[in-house]
């Protein structure tokens, strides 16, 4: 099957400073990544669609100056969290998806900002 | 948009019965249904999915109907294992990349 990798699987890091999470498609090249936020005990909350060599396009609510994305290959996208708060640690998780409709995900990156 | 709902929130069962996972979906041009399966601190991984044209599928011990009439959708799992407790996502998307819309999640417990 098709293999996401992320990068870190973990950060900590303190109040104000940037943090970059990197998604790679392994095994395949996606067009289209997205890019997802789980809170305890809950469902995957989409933040943003990332397309290869185009914007990104972000759900409401979601401050597209605070979350950063670049999709710069078709196997590589980056979340960049700006100026980082203790209200942003969270697990984020990217997914690829294929030609099928199909989404893989990462294993996701666990974000403690202190 | 789309708006899926998933019950049970939790699940309990012991090892070796079946368990039933149901969603419904609101959105009539959703024409695929994932099913993903999620361990403590890990990513969703893809256990199943089935598209508009198909009404069943099965993959071993899973399987996953689809009523498109009735805008509902269900994982079945036979003889539950206790590796299989885990969360497990329904999923609906109306294809071409765009975005897949989750339920809440089943937290699903085989007890030994």
């Amino acid at each position: 099957g098709a293999v996401v990798s992320q990068h870190p699987s973990w950060v900590i890091c303190k109040s104000g400073t940037s943090v970059k999470i990197e998604c790679r498609s392994l095994d395949f090249q996606a067009t289209t990544m997205f890019w997802y936020r789980q809170f305890p005990k809950q469902s995957l909350m989409l933040m943003a669609t990332s397309n290869e060599g185009s914007k990104a396009t972000y759900e409401q609510g979601v401050e597209k100056d605070k979350f950063l994305i670049n999709h710069a290959s078709l196997t590589l996208s980056t979340l960049t969290v700006t100026s980082a708060h203790p209200e942003d640690s969270s697990f984020y998780i990217c997914s690829a998806g294929t030609v099928n409709n199909e989404q893989f995900f990462g294993p996701g990156t666990r974000l403690t900002v202190l | 948009g789309e708006n899926v709902e998933q019950h049970p929130s939790t699940l309990s069962v012991q090892e070796g019965d079946s368990a039933v996972i149901k969603c419904t979906y609101s959105d009539s041009a959703s024409n695929y249904f994932p099913w993903y399966k999620q361990e403590l601190g890990k990513g969703p991984q893809l256990i199943i999915d089935i598209r508009s044209n198909v009404g069943e599928k099965k993959d071993q011990r899973i399987a996953v109907t689809l009523n498109k009439t009735a805008k509902h959708f269900s994982l079945h799992i036979t003889e539950t294992q206790p590796e299989d407790s885990a969360v497990y996502f329904c999923a609906a998307s109306p294809g071409g990349y765009q975005k897949v819309t989750f339920g809440i999640g089943t937290k699903l417990q085989v007890i030994p």
